[in-house]
């Protein structure tokens, strides 16, 4: 079946760095990706949306300039957070939309990111 | 808005228990939803899916219902084990969405605990 790859699971990075996180779907091409993000004790919140070739959509309230999202190929859609800070600290998880197949959608087991 | 709400937000129950956990939605226009399972500092886990068509979803032990015209899903988890416990998240995906905009709602989850 279709599997969405995230790398790293898990990351530790020193405050004031930049981190990257890739989704990949694996056997699939995704034209969509999403990411998500979920604070402590609450629901997963989508941050945005990424087209391949195209600039990603951002959900309101999401800086564009802290969480870069790059959607270079069918394949991979990668989010960066600059600059972290502690408060960035969170579990970041991507979806991919597979065309051809009722738009289903497949998440990503997700990535912890740790700022210290 | 679509907003998704979880009762209870934890529960703790004895070994061999048969359980119900409760997921509800504001707006019955729904594409489909989603069950997950989130262990402690790990990813997310797809349980079952259950399209707007569709009215259950059984994998294993666990029996998903969905009731659209109340906004209700449940998940029934039979003979509950200890390795059971985790957060279950439910997520819905709304119907009317711009083209190429398939983002879920997700609801807080319910942190259960199957004790020995």
């Amino acid at each position: 079946g279709a599997v969405v790859s995230q790398h790293p699971s898990r990351v530790i990075c020193k405050s004031g760095t930049s981190v990257k996180i890739e989704c990949r779907s694996l056997d699939f091409q995704a034209t969509t990706m999403f990411w998500y993000r979920q604070f402590p004790k609450q629901s997963l919140m989508l941050m945005a949306t990424s087209n391949e070739g195209s600039k990603a959509t951002y959900e309101q309230g999401v800086e564009k300039d802290k969480f870069l999202i790059n959607h270079a190929s069918l394949t991979l859609s990668t989010l960066t957070v600059t600059s972290a800070h502690p408060e960035d600290s969170s579990f970041y998880i991507c979806s991919a939309s597979r065309a051809g197949s009722g738009n289903t959608i497949y998440f990503g087991e997700g990535s912890w990111l740790t700022v210290v | 808005k679509q907003e998704v709400t979880q009762i209870p937000a934890a529960l703790s129950v004895p070994e061999g228990e048969n359980l119900v956990l409760n997921c509800s939605f504001t707006d019955s226009a729904i594409y489909n939803l989603q069950w997950f399972r989130q262990d402690p500092g790990k990813g997310l886990t797809s349980l079952l899916l259950i399209q707007s068509s569709q009215r259950e979803q059984t994998s294993g032990r666990l029996n998903a219902s969905l009731d659209k015209s109340s906004g209700r899903s449940t998940l029934y988890i039979a003979a509950s084990q200890p390795g059971d416990s985790a957060t279950y998240l439910c997520a819905v995906r709304p119907k009317l969405q711009a083209s190429g905009t398939y983002k879920y709602i997700f609801g807080t989850g319910t942190r259960l605990k199957v004790l020995a």
